[in-house]
C-alpha cells in the first residue's frame, strides 16, 4: 500500500525566512512518482514538481527547492526567504506512474506573515 | 498548455435534488479521467476512476449510486451527485492525464453545499 506522510499541519514564519515542509513515503513499487502541489485559499491546485523514483537529485527553482533521499523515502520541500503569496496549503504526493491516480499526503499550511 | 476545466465552480443547493459537475480536457483527449473530494481543511481523497466508453471504478467506501459518473466522450466527464445531503458538501476536483506523459492537470474544483 502506499502512503504519503506530511506531519506537519500547519508552519507559520515572518515574511523573508524560509521553511521547509517535510514529507515521508512508503510504496512497495520500485518505480513511482513525487509531486508537490500548492493549493492557493481560491482552491485549484499548482503543479510544482515532479520527480521520478530514480532521479534523486536535488532540484532548485527560484525559492523553491527539493530533497529527495530515497534512503529515509522522504521528499522535502523548502521555501527560501519566503512571501506572502507563499500561503497557501502544500500537498506532497505518490504515484506509480506519473499520470495515474494520486495518494496524497494531508497537507501542510503555510501562513506568511508581513 | 493543457488545461483541465471544470464546471460550475460552485454551487448551491437543496438537500434531495442531483447536482452534475462537469469535467473537460480543453485541448487533449482524456480515456482517463480522476475524481476527487476534499472536505474542509482535509486531504484531496480519490473517490473514482473514469474511463472512457466502460464503467467507472470507484474507490473503496464511495457509492456508485449516489456518485455516478459517466465519461462520454475523451473530452467530458461528468459526476453527478444524486440526492445531496448536507454531509456531501465538499469541495470537488477533477484531473486527467495528456497525451505526453505531463504531470496530471487538475480543473478547478467545484464547491458544493447542500443545504
Amino acid at each position: 500500500a502506499q502512503k504519503v506522510t506530511q506531519a506537519q499541519t500547519e508552519i507559520s514564519v515572518v515574511e523573508k525566512e524560509d521553511v521547509t515542509l517535510d514529507c515521508v513515503y512508503e510504496t512497495r513499487d520500485t518505480t513511482y512518482y513525487l509531486f508537490w502541489y500548492k493549493q492557493p485559499p481560491s482552491g485549484e491546485l499548482v503543479f510544482l514538481i515532479r520527480r521520478n523514483s530514480f532521479d534523486e537529485q536535488n532540484e532548485i527553482s527560484g525559492r523553491y527547492s527539493w530533497n529527495f533521499q530515497k534512503s529515509t523515502s522522504s521528499f522535502n520541500f523548502t521555501i527560501t526567504a519566503s512571501q506572502v503569496v507563499d500561503s497557501a496549503v502544500y500537498f506532497c504526493a505518490l504515484n506509480q506512474n506519473s499520470w495515474g491516480k494520486f495518494q496524497f499526503g494531508a497537507g501542510t499550511q503555510v501562513v506568511v506573515t508581513p | 498548455g493543457a488545461v483541465v476545466s471544470q464546471h460550475p465552480s460552485w454551487v448551491i443547493c437543496k438537500s434531495g435534488t442531483s447536482v452534475k459537475i462537469e469535467c473537460r480536457s480543453l485541448d487533449f483527449q482524456a480515456t482517463t479521467m480522476f475524481w476527487y473530494r476534499q472536505f474542509p481543511k482535509q486531504s484531496l481523497m480519490l473517490m473514482a476512476t473514469s474511463n472512457e466508453g466502460s464503467k467507472a471504478t470507484y474507490e473503496q467506501g464511495v457509492e456508485k449510486d449516489k456518485f455516478l459518473i459517466n465519461h462520454a466522450s475523451l473530452t467530458l466527464s461528468t459526476l453527478t451527485v444524486t440526492s445531496a445531503h448536507p454531509e456531501d458538501s465538499s469541495f470537488y476536483i477533477c484531473s486527467a492525464p495528456d497525451r505526453d506523459n505531463s504531470p496530471l492537470h487538475f480543473g478547478n474544483g467545484t464547491r458544493l453545499t447542500v443545504t
